[in-house]
This record gives structure tokens, C-alpha cells and sequence, in this order.
């Protein structure tokens, strides 16, 4: 069955420190979003992409965040200047259209 | 502001006791609502799909089910497996994001 792919499972980078965090889609899929979970919070939407372009936005990707997708199948979230705030789970999921999606097991982030 | 809240936060049970999770979700135009499980450190596992009002979908041990104000997610004589949290999430319109709700985190002792 295929399923959404994300590395490294694991980050930890220093405050300061730009990080690039992965993500291989389902490849039929489309839309690809960008989440974060905050340890015992709820998970937040950060970011949708499609057609190469982004499609919404949450007030909590500024400046700081960018996403890619550099080739067919990689879809990237790169991290500029991290925050000890910024320390989280974060999921990559792709969906064929707009309805559900399917999430990656996730990168764990650490900033020291 | 579109809003989802689930409750109860946690709950515990038997094993074969069932019980029910809300999601109660206050949006601007429904366009689907979301039920998915999460083990700790794992990604959301996509459960179901609700569209409308009166809609149903069962798989096992669970059935979910729709209002126009709230759904819910039945666990018939859960096993200790069925521990998890539950997350219920919502589409509306004019967006490409869910929004989530804080779960309702289940556990099931034998």
C-alpha cells in the first residue's frame, strides 16, 4: 500500500540553524500540506501546495519557513534561523484531491 | 472563527465496553470532516470521511456519524489494540487546510 515517506525521522540542530526536513508523497497524489505538533498540543496546519505553488497559508509560516518541491517526487519544508519554539513533530500528507489526507510518520525536530 | 472541539480529553474503558467520542465543529460551510487515529510518535491514520448530515461509516469496532453541529465515533466492545487518540478534523470552504481538534485520547485496559 503506498504511503507518504518522511527523513529524517529524528533532527536535533542548534538555535539559529537552518534545517531542511523531507517528504515523499503518495506519487498520484496532488496536493501536499505541511503540519506541526507541538508536544500535548494539537496538530496545526502550516502550509498547502499545489501545481508548484502554495495554496494557503497559516499565520504561523512567516518568513521563516519555505517549501519546494525540487523534483517529481521530493516535497521539502526548510526551516531558516530555528527558534527552541520551533521544536515539534512535523508531517508531510498528500491527498489526491481536496478531501482526506494521508500523513507521514513524521520528523521529529529538536533545537537545542 | 471556524472551531472543532472533542471530548471527553481522555477516557478509559474495559475491554468490550463501549462508549462514543464528540467532535462538535462550529465552521463557515462544511465540506468534509476527518476522523483519523494516532499512536504515540506516529502520523495521523486516516479512519473515515463524512460529507453530510445523516451520513454513517463503520469499520470494525467503530462507526462514525454526522450531524449538523457534531460527529461522533462509536467504539463497540473495544479491544485494548483501540487504545489511541483520536483526532477529528475539518474541511471547509475556500481553504486547502484541516483544522484539527485537540483529540480524545483512549485507553482500553484487558
Amino acid at each position: 500500500e503506498p504511503e507518504v515517506t518522511q527523513t529524517p525521522s529524528h533532527q536535533v540542530t542548534q538555535m539559529g540553524q537552518e534545517v531542511i526536513l523531507r517528504c515523499v508523497p503518495i506519487s498520484n497524489h496532488l496536493y501536499f500540506y505541511w503540519y506541526r505538533q507541538i508536544l500535548g498540543q494539537k496538530v496545526e496546519f502550516l502550509v498547502s501546495f499545489y501545481n508548484n505553488e502554495i495554496s494557503e497559508k497559516s499565520e504561523i509560516f512567516d518568513d521563516q519557513f519555505s517549501v519546494e518541491r525540487p523534483d517529481g517526487s521530493n516535497f521539502t519544508l526548510k526551516i531558516r534561523s530555528t527558534k527552541l519554539e520551533d521544536s515539534a513533530m512535523y508531517f508531510c500528507a498528500s491527498s489526491v484531491s481536496v478531501r482526506e489526507q494521508f500523513f507521514g510518520p513524521g520528523t521529529r525536530l529538536t533545537v537545542l | 472563527e471556524d472551531q472543532v472541539t472533542q471530548s471527553p480529553e481522555a477516557l478509559r474503558l474495559q475491554e468490550g465496553e463501549s462508549s462514543s467520542l464528540n467532535c462538535s465543529y462550529t465552521v463557515s460551510g462544511l465540506r468534509g470532516l476527518f476522523w483519523y487515529r494516532q499512536d504515540p510518535g506516529k502520523g495521523p491514520e486516516f479512519l473515515f470521511t463524512l460529507y453530510s448530515a445523516g451520513e454513517e461509516k463503520e469499520k470494525e469496532r467503530l462507526k462514525a456519524t454526522l450531524t449538523k453541529k457534531e460527529s461522533f465515533l462509536h467504539i463497540t466492545a473495544p479491544k485494548p489494540e483501540d487504545s489511541a487518540t483520536y483526532l477529528c478534523a475539518v474541511y471547509t470552504s475556500g481553504t486547502y487546510k484541516y483544522i484539527f481538534g485537540t483529540g480524545t485520547r483512549l485507553k482500553v485496559l484487558a
